[in-house]
């Protein structure tokens, strides 16, 4: 069955610093995997795809997104991180023939000035 | 992309009483989703809403509570009826603009609290 983990609720990361939020997924076939970040009382905004091609996906803000197919893993990084970059960030993964995604858990991370 | 609007915002009602969240898309899409994001918690998509045929519903969630209207290519609508407290939660629509497979995106929700 399809599965899409985050497995960290919180990251805490200074300002200025690399940032990762992971991610990890399970599907049969080939992974349609996203990345949206939701900032306070706002929807949903689309980061980054990745469908098939380049295994470095580079997205909105700044971030960017690795595919690893031995780990299964879609994590999402940014070189430098931004105290605006606080937020609410959900991978999420296309899994069935009706165009449906399901999303992970969620990972708020929180950038100290 | 596509720019998503809803209505209402947010709202406060009392429990017993229905709600219909509007959602607005500025361009014809043929398939919209309706989510669910309760307190601290991911989204859950409720049902599928394509235009011209009936909404396909999720595991858990059912026309009488739920009851979707696509009338068209760019409107769709989601009642809450019968509402309890265990309804508060955000409700957001989607659609899927056909750039690629199963790519969303999100209208700013509806903040819903029932007391």
């Amino acid at each position: 069955a399809q599965s899409v983990a985050q497995p960290e609720d919180q990251v805490n990361v200074a300002e200025g610093n690399p940032l990762t939020v992971k991610c990890t997924y399970s599907v049969s076939g080939n992974p349609y995997l996203f990345w949206y970040v939701q900032y306070p009382n706002r929807g949903l905004q689309f980061l980054l795809k990745y469908i098939t091609g380049d295994n470095l996906v580079k997205g909105s803000y700044g971030f960017e997104a690795e595919f690893n197919k031995s780990q299964t893993s879609f994590h999402l990084k940014k070189p430098s991180a931004l105290v605006s970059d606080s937020a609410l960030y959900f991978c999420a993964l296309g899994y069935s023939s009706a165009s449906k995604i399901i999303f992970g858990s969620g990972t708020r991370l929180s950038i100290r000035p | 992309s596509a720019v998503i609007s809803q209505k209402p915002s947010r709202d406060i009602c009392q429990r017993g009483t229905s709600l219909t969240i509007q959602c607005q898309v500025d361009s014809q899409v043929t398939m919209m989703f309706w989510y669910r994001q309760q307190p601290g918690q991911s989204l859950t998509l409720i049902a599928t809403a394509n235009q011209g045929s009936e909404a396909t519903y999720e595991s858990g969630f059912v026309i009488d509570k739920f009851p979707i209207s696509r009338p068209n290519l760019t409107f769709s609508t989601l009642t809450v009826s019968n509402m309890s407290p265990e309804d508060s939660s955000i409700y957001l629509c989607s659609v899927e603009t056909g750039g690629s497979p199963y790519e969303q995106y999100f209208g700013p929700g509806t903040r819903l609290t029932v007391t």
